[in-house]
């Protein structure tokens, strides 16, 4: 079974600096999606960002950026010039490419920006 | 934009109450979910429907049932709730296999 590791279950950051959200995963396929949700206190889950495994280059959305590191089976956020809408939770998530319908989501990471 | 709608934000129902959730999007998506999402443990899958009428269980799929009659309505059904069915709950729909999920904005279930 496939398993996603958020080892950090809280973060803090100042505003305007930049922080980074480990997450790793475990997995046997070679080709599938990872993915970091933010849930902010609305609790809606947003997609921040995705990145499909068989692409070496990091994906990237504004502040947003990811280390996806496929050997090591880590995909790592960072989060660029903080500000205090950013503060939420923050989920990595896993998918399959082809024959997957179900995400694994991490435990969850809580990220305080402090003004 | 397409919106994935929970009925209730709140819930408090007592135990060994049958209890609904009404998840509804308006987007014609083919797949919809359902999730637990508990302190610590991030979200589980409950069930999953890929079709009308078509349903699939998830990973915690024991003392719940669903229900997809029509396209746009996903109902999770708690037959006799449970204390340790207290939690959040997050139905996201999803076009299709090659695309992400839209969540709603959950549904705080408290079994008392």
């Amino acid at each position: 079974a496939q398993t996603v590791t958020q080892s950090q279950p809280e973060m803090s950051v100042q505003e305007a600096e930049t922080v980074t959200l480990s997450c790793t995963y475990d997995t046997s396929e070679s080709d599938y999606y990872l993915f970091w949700y933010k849930q902010p206190p609305s609790r809606q889950m947003i997609l921040v960002i995705r990145q499909e495994a068989y692409k070496q280059q990091n994906a990237t959305e504004n502040r947003f950026s990811v280390n996806f590191q496929k050997a090591a089976k880590s995909f790592s956020l960072k989060i660029s010039d903080s500000q205090l809408g950013d503060a939420a939770m923050y989920f990595c998530a896993y998918r399959r490419r082809n024959t997957g319908n179900q995400f694994y989501f991490g435990t969850g990471t809580s990220l305080t920006v402090i003004p | 934009d397409v919106k994935v709608t929970q009925s209730s934000r709140y819930l408090v129902k007592r135990t060994g109450e049958k209890v609904f959730l009404e998840c509804v999007q308006d987007m014609d998506h083919e797949n919809m979910f359902w999730y637990r999402q508990d302190p610590g443990l991030g979200l589980r899958l409950i069930y999953f429907s890929y079709d009308v009428k078509m349903k699939e269980k998830g990973d915690i799929p024991e003392g719940y049932s669903v229900s997809r009659e029509k396209k746009e309505r996903f109902s999770l059904i708690l037959e006799s709730a449970s204390t340790n069915q207290t939690s959040m709950y997050l139905c996201a729909s999803r076009l299709g296999v090659s695309y992400g999920y839209t969540f709603g904005s959950g549904t705080r279930l408290t079994v008392v």
